[in-house]
């Protein structure tokens, strides 16, 4: 069964910085990997999706996350924060063999400072 | 756009009592999940549909139980309410694995 870890719980970062939220994933084969963000009192909203061709994947809000199997993770990037990206981020595995469920992480809550 | 609806964003219930979480969703998708979301956990599956009158069981199915009667529908139950069951339930849709899945707004349930 595949599996995901969010390292990070809680991370502050100033409006204009640059954030990185790291993800790695456990999965025998080539994984089906998403971010979710989750604004306060919010369902998911996806970010983006990989599952094959390039490994850096541009997603929605100015946000892209890398694929990088050697190391089973796909961290999330954005170059400048805005305060309106202070939310939840969701990290999530599928499964190639399309069985259509997926396994998400704990979850990294995001703050942003002026 | 894709709508998933949860009937309720609120719910307050008593232990003990029978619950009813409602989920409709307007995509003519088979597949349909129920996850729970609690602080420091993430998400974890409950149970999943594949299609209408089937069900399967997910990651932690103890203390709930599923109906879909219809494509568009998909309910929990929670056939005794307990205070471990306090926590935001979460519905889902999905069209294949690649697709991802797509989140109603989640009803905030709790039981005291």
């Amino acid at each position: 069964a595949q599996s995901v870890t969010q390292p990070d719980i809680h991370i502050t970062v100033s409006e204009g910085a640059s954030l990185e939220l790291r993800c790695n994933y456990s999965y025998g084969a080539t994984p089906y990997l998403f971010w979710y963000v989750q604004s306060p009192g919010q369902g998911l909203q996806l970010l983006l999706k990989y599952f094959s061709g390039d490994t850096l994947v541009q997603g929605i809000k100015g946000f892209e996350a890398e694929f990088k199997r050697s190391q089973s993770s796909f961290n999330l990037r954005k170059p400048s924060v805005h305060w309106s990206d202070a939310a939840e981020y969701f990290c999530a595995v599928g499964a190639s063999t399309n069985d259509y469920k997926l396994s998400f992480g704990a979850g990294t809550t995001v703050t942003v400072r002026a | 756009d894709v709508k998933v609806t949860q009937s309720s964003r609120y719910l307050v219930k008593r232990t003990g009592e029978k619950v009813f979480l409602e989920c409709v969703q307007d995509m003519d998708h088979e597949n349909m999940f129920w996850y729970r979301q609690d602080p420091g956990l993430g998400l974890r599956l409950i149970y999943f549909s594949y299609d209408v009158k089937m069900k399967e069981k997910g990651d932690i199915p103890e203390g709930y139980s599923v109906s879909r009667e219809k494509k568009e529908r998909f309910s929990l139950i929670l056939e005794s309410a307990s205070t471990n069951q306090t926590s935001m339930y979460l519905c889902a849709i999905s069209y294949r694995t690649s697709s991802g899945l797509f989140f109603g707004s989640g009803t905030q349930l709790s039981v005291l």
